[in-house]
């Protein structure tokens, strides 16, 4: 079956532009997780979708960087003047429920450059 | 805050078992232990979880200690596709974080 979709795969911006990346969940899955994870380290939490609504932004980095989810399915994430310090992999993940286990997506290589 | 500690790096040879522990001492009764793998370039995988009796399922054993501060994961045999990092991480019941840490690179030789 389907799995967590990320688009784009890669995405290279240029620093001080707007990038916007995208999460398909497993169909039917209420949860969904953005991560961060750079070269070497694990994955770092950002943000946890409950439903429509964000649960829990507490490993949002600043003000920048902003997650939606309006219909409780797709969910985007938003970096606006994007840093090089913000180059990283950005992973998508999802589950049925809070006491589910995650399933990953393959991530967006985000470069800034 | 990670929660768990592992080592570094590990090597396990080919068709043997690959036992990865993890230490949690300060682990709270709701709190169970989950273990991920990531292969080079893909997205973490899941591949067990335990509260306090151990699991076992098609990919792996999980191994709880009776005072539950630590565990260990266990690959019956192990093969060149199992080469990966794998991350232990302990999350509440109803918790919405999964804490990766930096985890163990398990090395499979030939």
């Amino acid at each position: 079956g389907a799995g967590v979709s990320q688009t784009p795969s890669n995405k290279v911006t240029e620093k001080g532009k707007y990038v916007e990346l995208r999460c398909d969940p497993i169909s039917g899955h209420t949860a969904l997780y953005w991560y961060r994870q750079s070269l070497g380290q694990g994955p770092e939490f950002l943000i946890y979708f409950q439903g429509t609504g964000a649960a829990d932004d507490s490993g949002l980095p600043n003000d920048r960087f902003f997650a939606v989810r309006p219909e409780g399915s797709v969910s985007t994430l938003k970096i606006q003047r994007t840093e090089r310090g913000d180059s990283a992999v950005y992973l998508c993940a999802s589950s049925p429920g809070v006491s589910s286990e995650a399933f990953f997506g393959q991530g967006t290589r985000l470069t800034v450059v | 805050d990670a929660k768990t500690t592992q080592p570094t790096s590990m090597d396990c040879a080919e068709g043997r078992a690959a036992n990865l522990p993890c230490n949690h001492s300060t682990i709270s009764g709701n709190e169970y232990v989950y273990w991920y793998r990531q292969i080079h370039s893909q997205g973490p995988q899941y591949i067990i979880h335990g509260l306090k009796n151990n699991e076992t399922n098609e990919m792996a054993s999980l191994i709880i200690t009776e005072d539950r501060k630590s565990s260990t994961l266990i690959l019956p045999h192990a093969t060149l596709r199992d080469t990966a990092v794998y991350y232990c991480i302990v999350r509440v019941t109803g918790g919405n974080q999964f804490y990766f840490g930096t985890g163990t690179s398990l090395t499979v030789i030939p």
